[in-house]
């Protein structure tokens, strides 16, 4: 079975102090892993796939790597605006788009 | 902006009623899925169709059931609500990548 877990639960930085986000994840046979924001209420906003271990990606702020076991989502001098909850997930099957969430970690930036 | 909308944006039903809720996407993607998110939690895959035809489902009972038309609007049905159907239910559409998935804004269902 799938499974995805994000550390920390909850992480407060103050205005411009850099911090990355972990997800760890079991699957077989790896697709894709993706990284999505989530303010209250809404839904989730796609930022990165990412397809196989050493890829990077960059937007903004936000830089998503990939190894074979974990996901780091890195910020770089966040804002408040940056405050969201950040979702990671998995996507395994050949012929689905089935996606497989982590929890989440709540990011609170304070001015 | 993604081009998935829902309807409605909040519900709120009794415990033994059954609901609707509407997704519609843009023109020419013929995946739609549908996820319950619980308060706190991540979203959970409930099941996905393409070309109006089911082609994955998750842990969910048979009392959730859906359609997809050919304009390309789906609905998720869930039958006998219980207290526990009370989540955020979002539908997602495939994006401009080969594996992306682009959610809409959800429908906040409450059961009481």
């Amino acid at each position: 079975e799938d499974q995805v877990t994000q550390s920390p639960e909850a992480l407060r930085l103050q205005e411009g102090e850099s911090s990355s986000l972990n997800c760890s994840y079991t699957v077989s046979g790896l697709r894709g892993l993706f990284w999505y924001r989530q303010d209250p209420g809404k839904g989730p906003e796609f930022l990165f796939t990412l397809y196989s271990a050493g890829e990077e990606k960059e937007k903004e702020r936000l830089k998503a790597t990939l190894t074979k076991k974990e996901s780091f989502l890195h910020i770089t001098a966040p804002k408040p605006e940056d405050s969201a909850t950040y979702l990671c997930a998995v996507q395994a099957p050949a012929g689905s788009y089935q996606l497989t969430f982590g929890k989440g970690t709540k990011l609170s930036v304070i001015p | 902006e993604t081009g998935v909308t829902q309807s409605p944006t909040h519900l709120i039903k009794t415990r033994g009623q059954q609901v609707t809720l509407r997704c519609s996407s843009q023109s020419g993607h013929n995946t739609v899925s549908w996820y319950q998110q619980a308060l706190g939690q991540g979203p959970q895959f409930i099941f996905q169709y393409y070309r109006e035809e089911e082609n994955g489902r998750g842990n969910f009972p048979p009392r959730f059931s859906g359609l997809q038309f050919p304009n390309y609007s789906s609905e998720l049905n869930v039958n006998a609500l219980e207290l526990d159907d009370s989540a955020l239910y979002l539908c997602a559409t495939e994006g401009q990548g080969a594996l992306e998935q682009y959610f809409g804004p959800g429908t906040r269902l409450t059961v009481t």
